[in-house]
């Protein structure tokens, strides 16, 4: 089974408009970390955001928050306030326990935004 | 974060010729690891460089395609040996700091095309 799943290869948004990328995971590690990458064309991959399998709140990072569904098994990335800057890859990764060698990436979701 | 730098960005290579791709990572980095991404595709951990002595290759990798080197700790180099068409991606270094949230931070990544 896949370890994270994105399902949305694409997407568009229009400038100052809210978006969210959608992202599942599987495991049965009760430790895990989620984490959400940007990649623009250039090709670097740009950290965005954490969440960890225990904390009690949903994470943020300026215009960047986390909806942590553990339940659900689902940390999809809410963007607001979209700018055309944010347009590029967004990848969705997981570490599962002290697996620091062992991170796994989702297919990623192209994000255009349109002004 | 992590201060992460590779060279070169980007290379057009000839089949049959080998390239050595450069990384110089910050000293808060520890472990440091190699990816490769192929065209529109997501990350795949290539091997995990260890200092003084062979990397820890991931399965499909071997290390007469990727000879890899981590003579002290901030410094790693990734050759792709032999090159054919196939080898054409974006060659990622990363590392880990053992900080905060764990994030693996990524250097800008070197876009090799074989032609």
């Amino acid at each position: 089974a896949q370890k994270i799943t994105q399902t949305q290869p694409g997407m568009f948004v229009q400038e100052k408009e809210a978006v969210t990328l959608d992202c599942t995971y599987d495991t049965s590690d009760p430790s895990y970390g989620l984490f959400w990458y940007k990649q623009p064309s250039s090709g670097e991959m740009i950290f965005l955001i954490y969440q960890g399998s225990y904390d009690q709140q949903n994470a943020t990072e300026g215009r960047y928050s986390l909806n942590f569904q553990k339940a659900r098994k689902s940390a999809n990335l809410v963007i607001s306030a979209s700018q055309l800057g944010d347009s590029a890859m967004y990848f969705c990764a997981m570490r599962e326990g002290d697996n620091f060698n062992k991170f796994y990436f989702g297919s990623g979701t192209k994000l255009n935004v349109k002004p | 974060s992590a201060v992460i730098s590779q060279k070169p960005s980007r290379d057009i290579c000839q089949r049959g010729t080998s390239l050595t791709i450069q990384c110089q990572v910050d000293s808060q980095v520890t472990m440091m690891f190699w990816y490769r991404q192929q065209p529109g595709q997501s990350l795949t951990l290539i091997a995990t460089a260890n200092q003084g002595s062979e990397a820890t290759y991931e399965s499909g990798f071997v290390i007469d395609k990727f000879p890899i080197s981590r003579p002290n700790l901030t410094f790693s180099t990734l050759t792709v040996s032999n090159m054919s068409p196939e080898d054409s991606s974006i060659y990622l270094c990363s590392g880990l700091t053992g900080l905060n949230t764990g994030e693996l931070f990524f250097g800008e990544g070197s876009r090799l095309t074989v032609l």
